[in-house]
């Protein structure tokens, strides 16, 4: 199984501060990594999948960028609903394996 | 447009086997894989696997031994079972469209293991 560290665990900004969350994958995958927003009771929502691909809607503050085992997504200039957990995921290989997540909180 | 609803026990015994079910509107589950993810707050999120025109599954090796999905596709509907379950399986049970997860997902269902 393909493992995924991500980076930090927790997170304090500003808003409009540049956010930057990392991924590191066990072994040297494809760009078939994904980035997950998860509001409190909500289900995971897809931001960017293929590690640099904007999903429809999603707003242009979300990026994501890496390859090989370094994954990185960063939020441009945080805004106050930005606050909530985030989730890496490959899909490079089965089984299809998440980080740990990232609590994001606005200082 | 496809919306995912899951529903499920709620509360299953210890060595019970828990089913939850994924019920697609919108669209056909037929020429689609569904995947199936977990959630629980000392394992974080985990995909369990997926099942593609009722014939085509893997399963995590996490699960492998006690898990079973399938596909009706007279109810429009994929379902989740899982044997002998302990206090671990404890989770919110999720269906998605897709091999990993993607855009389409369910709110996701509370299942509680518990004597």
């Amino acid at each position: 199984d393909i493992q995924m560290t991500q980076s930090p665990s927790s997170l304090s900004a500003s808003v409009g501060d540049r956010v930057t969350i990392t991924c590191q994958a066990s072994q040297n995958m494809t760009n078939h990594l994904n980035w997950y927003q998860q509001k409190q009771g909500q289900a995971p929502k897809v931001l960017i999948y293929d590690a640099s691909n904007l999903e429809p809607g999603v707003p242009s503050r979300f990026s994501g960028s890496g390859s090989g085992t370094h994954f990185t997504f960063t939020i441009s200039s945080l805004q106050p609903e930005d606050a909530t957990t985030y989730y890496c995921q490959q899909s490079d290989s089965l089984p299809r394996t998440f980080g740990q997540g990232t609590k994001l909180e606005i200082k | 447009q496809v919306q995912l609803q899951e529903s499920g026990p709620g509360l299953v015994k210890p060595s019970e086997t828990l089913a939850v079910t994924c019920t697609v509107s919108g669209g056909s589950i037929s020429g689609f894989y569904w995947s199936w993810i977990r959630q629980s707050p000392g394992k974080g999120l985990e995909w369990i696997g997926y099942i593609f025109n009722s014939g085509t599954t893997y399963y995590n090796a996490s699960l492998r031994s006690r898990v079973t999905m399938s596909a009706d596709t007279a109810k429009n509907q994929i379902s989740l079972k899982l044997t002998s379950v302990t206090t671990a399986d404890t989770a919110v049970y999720y269906c998605a469209r897709g091999r990993w997860g993607g855009p389409i997902w369910g709110k996701g269902t509370t299942v509680t293991v518990s004597s």
